[in-house]
């Protein structure tokens, strides 16, 4: 299985600053075939289940602010938040979903307000 | 709007079973493949099982392989967990996600449910 490794573990920020989480996969996600990365991101506020931020590593789903962005390939790949908001409060996780599953998540990014 | 409704957690005996549904609207559930995730509260997050759109074709993760199987009934709407021999270690919030693309299994979700408490103790 293809182990996805975060970090920081946890990570505190100031409002309107940037945050940067950063995701390993332990073998590359990039097909070749079509040049995807098969790479999402989550957010997870507590009490409620995890919200899709970000997939093929750098796409931003419907609705979420063009302050989160996702960037890498192969093995690496980073998630930013500019601007940090208060709202931004939240654990993150990204997950691979390359080839056949089981479709790994990593441990999760804490991030809270310095 | 896409609703997913856990239902069937509760509290079981180690090695007992339970059987978890998730009922799907606001969608052609019979489009989807479906995931089953879990998280033991106050931890991370771990994909369990996915199901395709047409229910034949299933993958599982190996911590469930042999013990839980995923299924679904496309003219219920509803997605099942049958979870067998549970472990102290099944313990966990179970959450049912929909696939984002009715095209094959994306493997990405979109819809999550709010997840139903499965606690396994004696």
């Amino acid at each position: 299985d293809i182990v996805m490794t975060q970090s920081p573990g946890s990570l505190a920020v100031s409002l309107g600053e940037r945050a940067t989480i950063n995701c390993k996969s332990s073998q590359s996600v990039l097909y070749a075939s079509n040049n995807k990365n098969y790479l999402a991101w989550y957010q997870q506020k507590p009490g409620q289940p995890p919200k899709l931020l970000i997939y093929w590593a750098s796409t931003r789903e419907s609705g979420v602010p063009d302050r989160f962005s996702g960037s890498g390939s192969g093995t690496d790949f980073t998630l930013t938040i500019s601007n940090l908001q208060a709202e931004d409060v939240a654990i993150y996780y990204c997950q691979q979903y390359y080839g056949t599953p089981p479709y790994t998540f990593g441990q999760g990014t804490k991030l809270e307000i310095k | 709007e896409v609703q997913l409704l856990e239902s069937g957690g509760g509290l079981v005996q180690p090695g007992g079973s339970l059987r978890l549904s998730c009922a799907a609207s606001g969608f052609t559930f019979s489009s989807y493949a479906m995931t089953w995730v879990r998280q033991v509260p106050g931890k991370g997050l771990e994909w369990v099982s996915v199901i395709y759109s047409g229910g034949s074709t299933t993958y599982y993760a190996e911590s469930v392989k042999g013990r839980f199987t995923i299924f679904r009934d496309n003219s219920k709407n509803t997605l099942y967990l049958q979870m067998n021999s549970l472990r102290v270690e099944d313990t966990a919030v179970y959450y049912c996600a929909k696939d984002y693309s009715p095209i094959g299994g994306s493997g990405y979700v979109d819809y999550w449910g709010q997840g139903t408490l499965v606690t396994v103790s004696s």
